[in-house]
C-alpha cells in the first residue's frame, strides 16, 4: 500500500492550489476504507484538512471548509484537493493518508511542500 | 471542535528511561485517540488507536492507556530510535480529526 502526493511547490497568493494523491494496493471503494489530507506548516502541528469515505461522502475542517473540495477517482486510485484563495499561511508540507475504518492514519504519503509567496 | 492540549512540549530523556506524554481533551473523546510518532523530514507513523490498540509492527515497548479527557503514551525503556516528535489525535465526532501541538522527545 502506498500514496503520492504530487503538486506545484509554488503557488502565488489568492490562486487556487490543485493536489494530488495517487494511490495504490487498495480501492477507495472498499468499505472502511478512505483518503485523507493533511498538512504541516514548517517547525508545526500536524492539522487535518478533509477526508473522502469508501462511500464518496466528503468531510471538512470546520475552519477551512469554505476554501476546500475533495474528489477522487476510483477508476484512477486518485484523490485530490482543492484550496481556493491561498495564503502565506497556506505554506505547508501537504500529506494525503489512509484512514482505515475508525483505527487511525495507518498509511501515509511522503508529502509535498507547497509554498505560497508572490 | 474539540482542542487537544500535550504536556510536556519537549523532554529531553536518556537512552532506557521511560517516558511518559499526556494527552489532555477539552471535552470527553471516549477512547477515541490515537498516537502518531514523526521524525524530522518524514511524514507521521501511526503507533497506537483506540487509546491502548498497538498498530502492528509497533515494538511493545510502546503503550497508551486513558479514557474521556486524558490520555498517555509511555515508551517504557527509551530507544535511540525513538528520538521524535509524538502527536495524538482525536477523532470522538467521527470524521472530524484534531491534533495536539506535538511533543518532541530529544537526548540529554
Amino acid at each position: 500500500v502506498t500514496l503520492r502526493e504530487s503538486g506545484p511547490a509554488l503557488v502565488k497568493p489568492t490562486q487556487t492550489l490543485t493536489l494530488t494523491c495517487a494511490f495504490s494496493g487498495f480501492s477507495l471503494g472498499t468499505r472502511e476504507l478512505s483518503v485523507s489530507w493533511v498538512r504541516q506548516p514548517p517547525g508545526k502541528a500536524l492539522e487535518w484538512l478533509a477526508l473522502l469515505d469508501w462511500d464518496d461522502d466528503k468531510f471538512y475542517n470546520t475552519s477551512l471548509k469554505t476554501r476546500l473540495t475533495i474528489s477522487g477517482d476510483i477508476s484512477k486510485n486518485q484523490v485530490v484537493l482543492t484550496m481556493t484563495d491561498v495564503d502565506p499561511v497556506d505554506t505547508a508540507t501537504y500529506y494525503c493518508a489512509r484512514l482505515h475504518a475508525e483505527n487511525g492514519f495507518d498509511i501515509w504519503g511522503q508529502g509535498t511542500m507547497v509554498t505560497v509567496s508572490s | 471542535d474539540v482542542q487537544m492540549t500535550q504536556s510536556p512540549s519537549s523532554l529531553s530523556a536518556s537512552v532506557g528511561d521511560r517516558v511518559t506524554i499526556t494527552c489532555r481533551a477539552s471535552q470527553s473523546v471516549s477512547t477515541w485517540l490515537a498516537w502518531y510518532q514523526q521524525k524530522p523530514g518524514k511524514a507521521p507513523k501511526l503507533l497506537i488507536y483506540k487509546a491502548s490498540t498497538l498498530e502492528s509492527g509497533v515494538p511493545s515497548r510502546f503503550s497508551g492507556s486513558g479514557y474521556g479527557t486524558e490520555f498517555t503514551l509511555t515508551i517504557s525503556s527509551l530507544q535511540p530510535d525513538d528520538f521524535a516528535t509524538y502527536y495524538c489525535q482525536q477523532y470522538k465526532n467521527y470524521f472530524t480529526w484534531t491534533f495536539g501541538q506535538g511533543t518532541k522527545v530529544e537526548i540529554k
